[in-house]
């Protein structure tokens, strides 16, 4: 039961445009929202993060959006750079779980020079 | 800061063996969770150790134990190792388990290959 999911296991975009990564998820109990980047060989490293009572967060080139009657989020990196070419997690939990996140199955993206 | 430091980086055991994974969390982080990574189930939550208890469990057979010590450091222990235990396994600290905050620090990860 997969309760996220990134329906694209891979992306490649051009240095310098959009990237949109997409994700879904079933648990209405999920009231937080994290996307994680993950380089080879390396440890997650949290890149931004929703709670549930807002529908945008950005910092940076990153911004995060949440439709939560669709239960959907994506990830917008404006622009890409080449140093962004990883794979990237969303992940969510709720209150009562800690630091108990589930993560989507990852979508590697490839920013082209 | 140290980060999170997770040994050893790579093993190989062998099947019905059992293992034990190391997780020295950053300094002054009192929380400890363990995922497990595979690239058919992506990243599973195993459990989360607070002030040396166990907070959350996730969907794994009693074969994955774990602990936590006074000075926060963690281990988790993996007994009759079976072909699918092969994953990738990373440690993440905290200062405290709220999950809300997104401040969750993941070591490099222990690579276990059962034979």
């Amino acid at each position: 039961d997969q309760q996220v999911k990134q329906n694209s296991p891979s992306l490649s975009v051009q240095e310098g445009r959009i990237s949109i990564l997409n994700c879904d998820y079933t648990n209405s109990m999920f009231d937080y929202f994290l996307w994680y980047k993950k380089y080879p060989a390396e440890g997650p490293t949290f890149l931004i993060s929703i709670s549930s009572i807002k529908d945008k967060n950005e910092d940076g080139r990153f911004t995060v959006f949440l439709n939560k009657s669709a239960k959907h989020l994506s990830l917008h990196i404006v622009p890409s750079q080449p140093g962004d070419s990883a794979v990237y997690f969303c992940a969510a939990s709720d209150k009562a779980a800690g630091n108990k996140l589930t993560f989507g199955g990852g979508t590697r993206v490839l920013v082209k020079p | 800061k140290a980060g999170v430091t997770q040994t050893p980086r790579y093993l190989i055991k062998t099947r019905g063996q059992q293992v034990t994974l190391s997780c020295s969390p950053i300094s002054g982080h009192r929380s400890v969770s363990w995922y497990q990574q595979t690239p058919g189930q992506g990243l599973q939550f195993l459990f989360e150790y607070f002030s040396e208890t166990q907070r959350n469990k996730g969907n794994f057979p009693g074969r994955f134990s774990g602990r936590q010590f006074s000075n926060s450091r963690s281990e988790m222990n993996v007994s009759t190792l079976e072909l699918g235990d092969s994953a990738l396994y990373l440690c993440a600290s905290s200062l405290v388990p709220s999950g809300n905050t997104g401040e969750l620090f993941f070591g490099e990860g222990s690579r276990l290959t059962v034979l």
